[in-house]
């Protein structure tokens, strides 16, 4: 099956450890993108990446960083500088412009304590 | 950067009742998609917009793209306990980074039997 996946789904770590977050896609898509879902407040952009070997920082990029070795994968590390790091990760992928339209993984859950 | 203002934050309906849910924007957007969240998950196209004063049909969904391009509509008529979720608007204005995409808060659907 075609698709995003993200893993794991759950995610618990301790305050002061980096974490990875996985999302691999086999759509053949040239972009992707990793989000961050707060309650209330929407999708907020972290990270993007238009082709491979090179990402650009979104909106709230501060305390992440991000890979793309390969263009099937575009993994998201929440790195100890991030203050409130508990959130629901999105990551979607998008066909090369100007067509087609972004879509999403399952999600991971991560909570930081 | 860009904002759009998704109304309203949440709805509690009867099955069966039409729903309505609009987004604004005061920017002018060149594309309006719609996506649904259901708990846990990640977002789902339901439907894209490309051309202002576009009606799009996807079953018992139908979306406008408004004629000023800085709003679009969702409607759902005869709701059922599945259409429960949260329902996203996006919108794409030129140029911009990460292809340009602004989404808004969600219309939070609750629909009591």
């Amino acid at each position: 099956d075609g698709g995003i996946t993200q893993s794991p789904k759950y995610l618990f770590r301790k305050e002061g450890q980096n974490v990875t977050l996985s999302c691999e896609q086999n759509l053949n898509h040239d972009a992707m993108y990793w989000y961050r879902q707060d309650p209330g407040q929407g999708l907020r952009l972290i990270y993007y990446s238009q082709i491979v070997n090179d990402f650009q920082k979104g909106d709230i990029a501060e305390g992440y960083s991000v890979s793309r070795e390969k263009k099937e994968s575009f993994p998201l590390t929440v790195t100890s500088a991030q203050k409130n790091p508990t959130a629901f990760y999105l990551c979607a992928s998008r066909p090369g412009l100007p067509s087609g339209e972004q879509y999403f993984g399952p999600g991971t859950r991560l909570t930081v304590t | 950067g860009q904002q759009l203002n998704q109304s309203p934050q949440s709805m509690f309906i009867q099955e069966g009742e039409d729903v309505s849910m609009n987004c604004t924007s005061s920017s002018i957007f060149n594309t309006w998609l719609w996506y649904k969240q259901e708990p846990g998950e990640g977002p789902v196209l339901l439907i894209a917009l490309y051309k202002a004063g576009e009606l799009t049909s996807n079953g018992r969904l139908t979306a406008q793209f408004g004629i000023t391009r800085k709003d679009s509509f969702l409607n759902i008529s005869a709701s059922i306990p599945s259409d429960v979720g949260i329902y996203f608007c996006a919108g794409r204005s030129s140029g911009g980074g990460a292809d340009g995409l602004t989404f808004g808060k969600g219309t939070h659907l609750i629909i009591q039997p």
